[in-house]
Parts: structure tokens; C-alpha cells; sequence
């Protein structure tokens, strides 16, 4: 089955750091990768995706790369802002059978002015 | 679209009462998932059905938990009787065809059994 190793957090950056947050994966078959993100009392919300390898999948600012040869897709931002102060799920979707995404524990990251 | 939507976001109730959870997909979504998120086992698949059938069931933690989809637009997850380690939030989530193209959630319900 798949599994999914991110830190757990929580990461605390001044408002216009870097950020970056690992994630590594293992996966049967050739999967998708996403990120999802959760901002307090809401549900989990696609924050972007890459289904093959090199692609870069990007949203609102954050970027991340699908690296095969590392089975690792992190998360940046070049600036974080307060707003950005959410938790952040990595997911691999297997290529086989059903598609459904393993989430990670998530990653709490926590902005201040 | 209004989104996934869920009905109640809270519910609070007394250990070995019946709990039900109701979702609505997002129209034309096909497939249609429930996850319960704790601090301690973070985001659990419960059940997943794709065309309203049940497809895989397997993370139902006990006979007390049960799910249905009678129609593409209406879904519940049912606790009965419920317990206090039931006390969780409960997403739905759906999704248009097969699952890599992202899910939606829903707000969740904040279920708490005293």
C-alpha cells in the first residue's frame, strides 16, 4: 500500500519567509501527487497537483515538483503570509485500482506578522 | 456550486444514541467518500462509493457504523449505538470520476458523544 512521511510541525515562519515542507512517498503503480490544505474549522482543500514526473503543479504561490527518482513532491512558497497559516496534507494517488489518495498526517504551519 | 455540503456541522449526544450525518455531493460528481479525523489517528477513509454503490467499506471501524447513498445527490453515515471514541469531525468529500482528479470536501460535522 501507500504511505506518506511529511514533517508533522509545527513549522512557525515570520510573515515573507521560505517555505518548504517535505514530503516523501511510497506507491504501487505510477501515482498522482497532491497537496491539500485545511484552514481552521473548514475541510481539506485541493491546493495543487502533478500526475507525472518533472511536472510542477503550482496554485495560489506554492509550487511543488513531482520528483520520481526521489518519490518526493515538497511543498514551497517563496512568501508566506499570515493567511497561508493552515495545515497542509501531502497525498499520493496509486495508478492502479481504485485511485484513492493516502493522506499524510498533515503539517501545521503557523505565520506571524 | 455551493460545494459539498453537510448536515449538522455539530452534533452532540449522549453515549448509545443513534447519530446520523447526512451529505450532499457537488451535482455530477460520481463518487463519494466519508473520512472521520482525529488528533490521534488523523484522516481515516471510512467508505468510498463510486455510482452510489458501496465499493469498499473496509475502514468502517465496527458493525455500529453504516453508510448509504439512496441516490447521486444524498448520502448518510450512521452511528448506532454511538460511544464516546466515536467522538470525532466527519468529512465527505466527492469527486468527479476517478479519484486524481481531487476531491471536494465538505465543512465536516464536529460529532462529540458525552
Amino acid at each position: 500500500g501507500n504511505s506518506v512521511t511529511q514533517m508533522e510541525g509545527p513549522v512557525t515562519l515570520s510573515e515573507e519567509a521560505f517555505l518548504t515542507i517535505n514530503c516523501t512517498y511510497t506507491a504501487t503503480g505510477y501515482p498522482s501527487l497532491f497537496w491539500y490544505v485545511q484552514y481552521p474549522g473548514e475541510g481539506l482543500q485541493l491546493l495543487l497537483k502533478a500526475t507525472k514526473a518533472d511536472d510542477k503543479g503550482s496554485n495560489k504561490g506554492f509550487e511543488a515538483t513531482y520528483r520520481k527518482e526521489t518519490t518526493s513532491f515538497h511543498l514551497e512558497k517563496g512568501s508566506v503570509q499570515v493567511s497561508d497559516s493552515a495545515v497542509y496534507f501531502c497525498a499520493p494517488s496509486s495508478s492502479g485500482g481504485s485511485y484513492i489518495p493516502t493522506f499524510g498526517r498533515g503539517t501545521s504551519l503557523i505565520v506571524h506578522p | 456550486d455551493a460545494g459539498v455540503i453537510q448536515s449538522p456541522r455539530h452534533e452532540v449526544t449522549e453515549m448509545g444514541q443513534e447519530v446520523t450525518l447526512r451529505c450532499k455531493p457537488i451535482s455530477g460528481h460520481n463518487s463519494l467518500f466519508w473520512y472521520r479525523q482525529t488528533m490521534m489517528r488523523g484522516l481515516e477513509l471510512l467508505i468510498y462509493f463510486n455510482n452510489n454503490v458501496p465499493i469498499d467499506d473496509s475502514g468502517m471501524p465496527e458493525d455500529r457504523f453504516s453508510a448509504k447513498m439512496p441516490n447521486a445527490s444524498f448520502s448518510t453515515l450512521k452511528i448506532q449505538p454511538s460511544e464516546p471514541r466515536d467522538s470525532a469531525v466527519y468529512f465527505c468529500a466527492s469527486s468527479l470520476g476517478r479519484a486524481d482528479n481531487g476531491y471536494t470536501f465538505g465543512s465536516g460535522t464536529r460529532l462529540t458523544v458525552v
